[in-house]
């Protein structure tokens, strides 16, 4: 199984809709989850951490962790075009490695 | 404030040929790492330190040696290029790694023909 996985994509949502990224990790000692977006031949930048169960929220963005099911999602709300990148979903074990998923694509459609 | 810096940002090496990644930070970070980055595909560990003199594989690490003789600096050498290490490599470093946000360069584009 691998550390962090990612359910395939692309995603592809109209305008205004809701994206929801899924994400599931293996590592029970896991401590610290994020969200990075990726814009095509970019660096990635963090737009979402969280590390206790719940949600968590941040403008058109929610984070969501469920410890006991190894489960991060990202909600992002009002969907627009300039949100179309690639988002990582990382996370660090308790050895401070930092081990990213493949990223899903999602495309927003005007 | 420079960040991350790496270098070169892109370069064509001939199978069997060595180089070194130069990777260099200016924020005081503990952690540093570096990730390859293939077509279509997330970041891959391919090693990481977590402060001066200390290294660590990560998910990929054959093909490539590392060394942090200082907090700064952590280059990625490669030996013996081969076309499978053809991809963008990325470094990466933060304060702590638990909570932190990870910092990357702007990546170096390696083919390897």
């Amino acid at each position: 199984q691998k550390e962090v996985e990612q359910n395939s994509g692309p995603l592809s949502v109209p305008e205004g809709a809701i994206a929801s990224l899924n994400c599931t990790y293996s590592d029970r000692g896991s401590q610290s989850f994020f969200w990075y977006r990726q814009y095509s031949g970019k660096s990635p930048e963090l737009i979402m951490f969280i590390y206790s169960n719940g949600d968590k929220e941040d403008g058109r963005f929610t984070a969501q962790l469920n410890k006991a099911s190894q489960y991060v999602s990202l909600l992002i709300r009002d969907s627009q075009p300039s949100d179309s990148a690639t988002y990582l979903c990382a996370v660090t074990g308790a050895n401070s490695k930092l081990t990213f998923g493949k990223g899903i694509t999602l495309s927003v459609r005007p | 404030n420079a960040g991350v810096t790496q270098t070169p940002k892109f370069r064509i090496l001939k199978i069997g040929q060595s180089m070194t990644l130069q990777c260099t930070q200016d924020m005081n970070h503990n952690y540093m790492y570096w990730y390859r980055q293939d077509p279509g595909m997330g970041l891959k560990l391919i090693y990481y330190s977590v402060g001066a003199g200390i290294t660590d594989k990560g998910e990929v690490p054959n093909g490539y040696n590392v060394s942090r003789s200082t907090t700064e600096d952590f280059p990625l050498r490669l030996e013996l290029a081969a076309p499978s290490q053809t991809s963008v490599y990325f470094c990466a470093s933060n304060k702590q790694a638990w909570d932190t946000e990870a910092f990357f360069g702007q990546g170096t584009r390696l083919t390897v023909v």
